[in-house]
């Protein structure tokens, strides 16, 4: 069984500058997270969809980062303008009928 | 908001010496569920507890819940030099993941 993936692995880019990052989840799984782990931390919940509605943004800064899951399989996060501060390692999560979560890989973002 | 509290921060240990991990909260934690994440790495579940004084083992590690569901531990027997890495516990609130800042653990062998 193929695990989660994401890409880009790493990307660096200017302050001010957008960047996307992409996830394919596991085959068949209904929920997809999407986390924020800054070196050092354990990572924080960003968004949490369910198929391709959002249950749970609460803590996404909504003026700059947006994400979306159309069809329901994968997803993508977008920052708009990025900050020095949104430096860190965006990990993408999903899970299927039971409560373990599955990690990608992640995509290390360094602003300068 | 909730926090998780995670101690200590960094831990070091000889090779076959044991090693635990503490976990916190000052709200009651609904399940609790502890990650691996090795140096580069991703976090990998490893197990979720569920009742009041849980305790399950994994070969060399005993993971404990506590009677007031407000405090968990891992505890590692005789550590090798595979067991590096950091160890998170997240309380599991419906799917919704809060972690703690988890423990870094070196081995030196």
């Amino acid at each position: 069984e193929a695990g989660v993936a994401q890409s880009p692995r790493y990307k660096i880019i200017e302050k001010r500058q957008s960047v996307a990052f992409w996830c394919n989840p596991i085959s068949g799984h209904a929920t997809l997270y999407w986390y924020q782990q800054i070196l050092g931390q354990g990572p924080k919940l960003l968004i949490q969809f369910q198929n391709n509605g959002v249950v749970d943004d609460s803590q996404l800064p909504k003026d700059r980062f947006s994400a979306e899951r159309l069809k329901g399989v994968d997803s993508t996060l977008k920052i708009q303008p990025a900050k020095l501060e949104d430096s860190a390692v965006y990990l993408c999560a999903s899970s299927g009928s039971g409560y373990e979560q599955y990690f990608g890989p992640g995509t290390r973002l360094t602003v300068t | 908001g909730q926090q998780v509290m995670q101690i200590p921060q960094y831990q070091h240990v000889q090779e076959g010496e044991d090693f635990t991990t503490y976990c916190n909260s000052s709200t009651t934690l609904s399940n609790i569920q502890w990650y691996k994440q090795r140096p580069g790495g991703h976090p990998v579940f490893l197990i979720q507890l569920v009742k009041s004084g849980e305790v399950k083992k994994q070969k060399r590690l005993t993971f404990q819940f506590g009677e007031a569901k407000k405090n968990s531990s891992l505890h590692i027997t005789a550590t090798q030099t595979t067991d590096v890495g950091t160890y998170f516990c997240a309380d599991n609130q419906g799917g919704k993941l809060i972690f703690g800042q988890g423990t870094e653990l070196s081995v030196k062998p």
